[in-house]
């Protein structure tokens, strides 16, 4: 069974940095790409970043590129998510995402960890 | 940046009946575009991909059609485990990938 767990959410506040986390089980993670969606409360998904199996290709969305970077470790079977200086419009749950194959929509999800950036 | 725009925001549909969903893509997706279903609390859940291919374990009500830019996801009848909000995805170019606002069925 897939399984995705994310975690290192909380409160922060604006400027701080936070590290979140995703454990992955039940495939063969270092085979998918891996991405993170976020959604704001009472809101829409919002796509934030993605990175392929090997870490050769990344992409984010132009609302936190420069501030975020996403990584993996194929050993660990994670996912990461680096959030710096963050802002009060970054509070959100964050969900960790497995693409399907070769084409990026998401066959599983996490429960996601919810970021919430306040003074 | 592709642009997902989906209508209607809000459906009021009575179980049984037929509940139908619009989504179209500021350019072409081809047959990219993926369909999600998202109830309170809870994660998204994959419908449909490649515009009609129903994921795993997703009931024969759901069907999913079109091409290009105009998308429609047809719930044949709806049940009462169906009322939730319903998101549409492109992933023809990446990155980004992007969705649409969503459609919330509820129960009229």
């Amino acid at each position: 069974e897939v399984q995705l767990v994310e975690s290192g959410g909380g409160l922060v506040q604006p400027g701080r940095s936070l590290r979140l986390s995703c454990a992955a089980s039940g495939f063969t993670f270092d085979d998918y790409a891996m991405h993170w969606v976020r959604q704001a409360p009472g809101k829409g998904l919002e796509w934030v970043s993605g990175i392929s199996w090997n870490s050769g290709s990344i992409g984010y969305a132009d609302s936190v590129k420069g501030r975020f970077t996403i990584s993996r470790d194929n050993a660990k079977n994670s996912l990461y998510l680096q959030m710096n200086s963050l802002r009060a419009e970054d509070t959100a749950l964050y969900y960790c995402a497995k693409v399907a194959a070769e084409f990026y929509y998401f066959d599983y999800w996490g429960q996601g960890t919810l970021v919430t950036v306040s003074s | 940046e592709i642009v997902m725009t989906q209508s209607p925001a809000t459906l009021s549909v009575s179980p049984g009946e037929r509940a139908t969903l619009s989504c179209r893509a500021s350019q072409s997706v081809s047959s990219n575009l993926a369909w999600y279903q998202q109830k309170p609390g809870q994660a998204p859940r994959l419908l449909i991909y490649g515009a009609s291919t129903r994921a795993t374990g997703i009931p024969a009500r759901f069907s999913g059609s079109g091409s290009g830019t105009e998308f429609t996801l047809t719930i044949s009848s709806l049940q009462s485990e169906d009322f939730a909000v319903y998101y549409c995805q492109q992933y023809n170019n990446w990155p980004p990938v992007t969705f649409g606002g969503g459609t919330k069925v509820e129960i009229k």
